[in-house]
């Protein structure tokens, strides 16, 4: 696509329940990101997605955090058993290195825990 | 490891100018962005420097000190829209695409 979409753009959820949030990143690019922004803070890494390569998942905050991507494409970031302190923004990214690695940002998911 | 440090809050009059500043201690490093982050908006990529020196692009420009983990980013002919805040975040991974960001600095341009 033109750029990076991500899927829902806002999710309330109550506590406890599972979520999962999708990316779709720009067409042709290798790389994928994830990453949390609470209100006011900046960004925290969570995850990161080089073509085939095992992922970097050193961001995780916990187990409860998990994410794939399916066929080079599209991701997809689950949150289990959500916690009110999950809430926040979660932005995705993605890359090329033929574009200078610039990351390009989705609008992100607002996620709210009740 | 990762260390970022920029200044939290700046305010400045339009169409004045701004030098927002970036110190950083990295564990690897292989060059530095900028983003700039309107509020309620994804980031958007401003500036990238690999070499040291200053790089101009219209009314940014982004400088880079390699030796003394320093960037900065100034912004001219200051306008209203430029309200945002600004995000330093240098590249931590020799295939250059891991990023760390700082905190950001949140820009208030006044009338």
């Amino acid at each position: 696509g033109a750029g990076v979409s991500q899927s829902p753009s806002n999710k309330v959820t109550e506590k406890g329940k599972d979520v999962e949030l999708r990316c779709d990143p720009i067409s042709g690019h290798t790389a994928l990101y994830w990453y949390r922004q609470s209100l006011g803070q900046g960004l925290e890494f969570l995850i990161y997605f080089q073509g085939n390569s095992a992922p970097d998942k050193s961001g995780l905050p916990s187990d409860r955090f998990s994410a794939e991507r399916t066929g080079g494409s599209v991701s997809t970031l689950t949150i289990q058993r959500t916690q009110q302190e999950d809430s926040a923004v979660y932005l995705c990214a993605s890359s090329s290195v033929t574009k200078s690695n610039i990351q390009y940002f989705g609008a992100g998911t607002r996620l709210s825990v009740l | 490891g990762q260390n970022i440090d920029q200044p939290t809050e700046m305010t400045a009059t339009e169409g004045a100018i701004v030098q927002i500043n970036c110190t950083y201690q990295t564990s690897g490093f292989n060059g530095l962005f900028w983003y700039q982050q309107h509020a309620g908006e994804a980031p958007t990529f401003l500036s990238y420097n690999v070499l040291d020196g200053l790089e101009e692009k219209g009314r940014f420009s982004s400088f880079l000190s390699r030796s003394k983990g320093y960037s900065y980013l100034l912004l001219k002919e200051l306008q209203m829209k430029d309200s945002a805040s600004y995000l330093c975040a240098p590249v931590t991974n020799n295939a250059g695409n891991m990023l760390t960001f700082g905190g950001g600095t949140r820009l208030m341009v006044k009338p």
